[in-house]
């Protein structure tokens, strides 16, 4: 039974370029959770999407957006990508909005 | 606003002894506690949880502890073993049932190293 799936695992791109990761859940999830972790830091929620809807959302700029497919996998889309986005981007899906969280091992994103 | 803290950042503890971990948190709606551990170029796995309901969960090796009135919450590992070396986080989440909040909220973490 695969787990999170995310892509890509490493990610190197210029200020100012737009950048896409993507997550498939793990079977029977239906939620995706997107998160990101600065170095040295703990993670910090962007937002979740349940029913291709984006439910809630945390402190980011509108620079972070998203979606979710209807086989429910997830996009994180960043534009104008800035030195502060350098992070490690975690995806975690779940049956419902918190049961059972199941994290992916992350994207880790280089902004130079 | 950081509302869960971890305020230690390392911990390094001998094998077969035990680790405590600690973790406060400032937001009175959390309901329900989580830790994970993490080991480098992985996701955080999910250790153990606990409740508002009640002070004490324990599996296996590992226990926590809640002091609601203190926002306290602690993780002990007995006995501690090379393999429990990782980045532990602590994290909370509010009553489901009074807000439509489902994020977690996670502290700093702690890095565990277990010696031979």
């Amino acid at each position: 039974d695969a787990g999170v799936t995310q892509s890509p695992t490493h990610l190197i791109k210029t200020r100012g370029q737009q950048v896409t990761l993507r997550c498939s859940p793990k079977s029977g999830h239906d939620t995706v959770s997107w998160y990101q972790q600065a170095l040295g830091q703990g993670p910090q929620f962007i937002f979740q999407y349940y029913e291709e809807e984006e439910r809630q959302r945390g402190n980011f700029p509108d620079r972070f957006s998203g979606h979710q497919f209807p086989n429910y996998s997830s996009e994180l889309n960043v534009n104008a990508l800035l030195l502060g986005d350098s992070a490690l981007y975690l995806c975690a899906s779940s049956w419902g909005p918190q049961e059972g969280y199941t994290f992916g091992s992350g994207t880790r994103l280089t902004v130079v | 606003d950081q509302q869960v803290k971890q305020n230690s950042p390392s911990l390094s503890v001998q094998e077969g002894r035990i680790s405590i971990l600690n973790c406060d948190y400032t937001n009175s709606m959390f309901d329900y506690f989580l830790w994970y551990k993490k080991y480098p170029a992985e996701g955080p796995t999910f250790l153990i949880s606990i409740s508002s309901i009640k002070d004490k969960n324990e599996d296996g090796r590992f226990t926590v502890f809640l002091n609601k009135s203190a926002k306290h919450l602690s993780l002990h590992i007995v006995p501690s073993q090379p393999g429990d070396s990782a980045v532990y986080f602590c994290a909370a989440s509010p009553r489901l049932i009074f807000s439509n909040d489902y994020k977690l909220s996670f502290g700093a973490g702690t890095t565990v190293t277990v010696r031979a």
